[in-house]
């Protein structure tokens, strides 16, 4: 059974503080994404990495970085979180296809509920 | 442009009613289409990908129309446990691996 796991379901943390989420998978999937989810917004891509070290932003990157030291690890971290950061953060990962994009799934963890204070 | 526009809903239905909504996506080059279904509180999961022929996977039918650009899904003999937010999602074009999310479409299914 795949898996995407996540650090923690909810986390309150205050103005400023540097918050850290983890995800793993157990899928030996090359790609990881991190998103946020907000009523009437969608998923929003915030960073995409494609193999480890590797690491693309997305569409909001603006006060986020990530990191992806090993294949089935990938952070996000909010360096100073702000109260606008307040959201649904989810994790997901998918595989590259070979010779193609028929079904480029993504398979998404729990999701961690963040507020900021 | 949003890439991608649902009607959020909600859809309220009886028990064993028919129910179909829409969504539209800006980009007339998007290749692979898909439907997810997200229950209250949890992950997105793949209800089922949408193909060029229209494809049915049990009671949900899911259809795509190029030419206007927009994907259907119709859910027949409604279920209780059919109640989730449906999320239209569409691949990036030039950026594949990367995809596209509607708001999604809200399906209560009432006893």
């Amino acid at each position: 059974d795949v898996k995407v796991t996540q650090s923690s379901r909810y986390l309150v943390k205050r103005t400023g503080e540097k918050v850290f989420l983890e995800c793993v998978q157990d899928m030996d999937h090359e790609n990881m994404f991190w998103y946020r989810q907000d009523p009437g917004l969608g998923l929003r891509l915030i960073y995409f990495s494609y193999d480890v070290k590797m690491k693309e932003k997305g569409d909001i990157p603006e006060g986020y970085s990530v990191s992806r030291e090993k294949k089935e690890r990938f952070s996000l971290i909010l360096e100073s979180a702000s109260t606008n950061q307040t959201s649904m953060y989810l994790c997901a990962s998918s595989f590259t296809p070979q010779g193609g994009h028929t079904n480029n799934e993504q398979f998404f963890g729990p999701g961690t509920r963040l507020t900021v204070l | 442009r949003k890439e991608v526009e649902q009607d959020p809903g909600p859809f309220n239905v009886p028990e064993g009613a028919t129910v179909a909504f829409n969504c539209t996506y800006s980009n007339s080059a998007s290749q692979s289409f898909f439907w997810y279904r997200q229950d209250c509180r949890k992950e997105p999961k793949l209800l089922m990908s949408v193909y060029s022929s229209g494809n049915e996977d049990g009671r949900f039918t899911a259809q795509l129309n190029r030419a206007s650009q927009y994907i259907s899904l119709l859910i027949r003999d409604s279920k209780l446990s059919d109640s989730a937010t449906y999320l239209c999602v569409v691949n990036r074009v030039w950026d594949d691996y990367k995809l596209s999310f509607g708001a999604g479409t809200t399906v209560t299914v009432r006893a």
